[in-house]
């Protein structure tokens, strides 16, 4: 199957600094998606990415869906304490919804 | 909160037992995932149910199963536990909508095998 690799595998920075991580597959998808999951919670979608070149922003949040369809990345500025939790790349893997997920980038963000 | 609902918790079962979790999806959703979660992973897809049919399937044995009830709400159930099968179980809902479906998880069902 499609190889779906995520960098860095933990990140930590001082807050107000900005973070940086990517995604790379193997094959070329239509979607990349990015979710944070807190301890305890499931998930929850960040940004949603459906053209190639695409820059999208939430907020500090800031993603790019690579001119390749093959790459994505994941900024976040002026980082702040709850942003501590882990950040999952994900790509559609069909038409009907099965997602498949990176390996995650844990991030802590220290005072 | 996305509205998902799943119960219980938190399970701790044996192996070779079997075990049944649930899944509430938000209001107005009529598909449910199940993704499980090792520790230290991304979630992994086992299977969707739309139309209480199941639509779709990653790489799981056949001892994972679920349904999914009229009004949306779904079960995975899981026989002949083993130690592997420990890991936080997610369901998601979404409503259907080819290439730009976006699934709500809850919060998880943490099971432990011993």
């Amino acid at each position: 199957g499609q190889q779906l690799n995520q960098s860095p595998q933990s990140m930590f920075i001082q807050e107000g600094e900005d973070v940086s991580m990517n995604c790379t597959s193997s094959s070329i998808f239509n979607t990349w998606l990015w979710y944070k999951q807190d301890p305890g919670e499931g998930p929850v979608l960040l940004i949603a990415l459906y053209k190639a070149g695409e820059l999208t922003s939430n907020g500090r949040l800031t993603a790019q869906f690579g001119i390749t369809r093959k790459d994505s990345f994941l900024n976040i500025s002026a980082s702040i304490p709850s942003d501590v939790g882990i950040y999952f790349c994900a790509l559609r893997a069909d038409s009907w919804g099965k997602l498949q997920f990176g390996a995650g980038t844990q991030v802590v963000v220290t005072p | 909160e996305t509205g998902v609902t799943q119960s219980p918790t938190h399970l701790i079962k044996t192996r070779g037992q079997q075990v049944t979790l649930r899944c509430s999806s938000q209001s107005g959703h009529n598909t449910v995932s199940w993704y499980q979660q090792a520790l230290g992973q991304g979630p992994q897809f086992i299977f969707q149910y739309y139309r209480e049919e199941e639509n779709g399937r990653g790489n799981f044995p056949p001892r994972f199963s679920g349904l999914q009830f009229p009004n949306y709400s779904s079960e995975l159930n899981v026989n002949a536990l083993e130690l592997d099968d420990s890991a936080l179980y997610l369901c998601a809902s979404s409503q259907r909508r080819p290439d730009q479906e976006t699934q709500y998880f809850g919060p998880g069902t943490r099971l432990l095998v011993l």
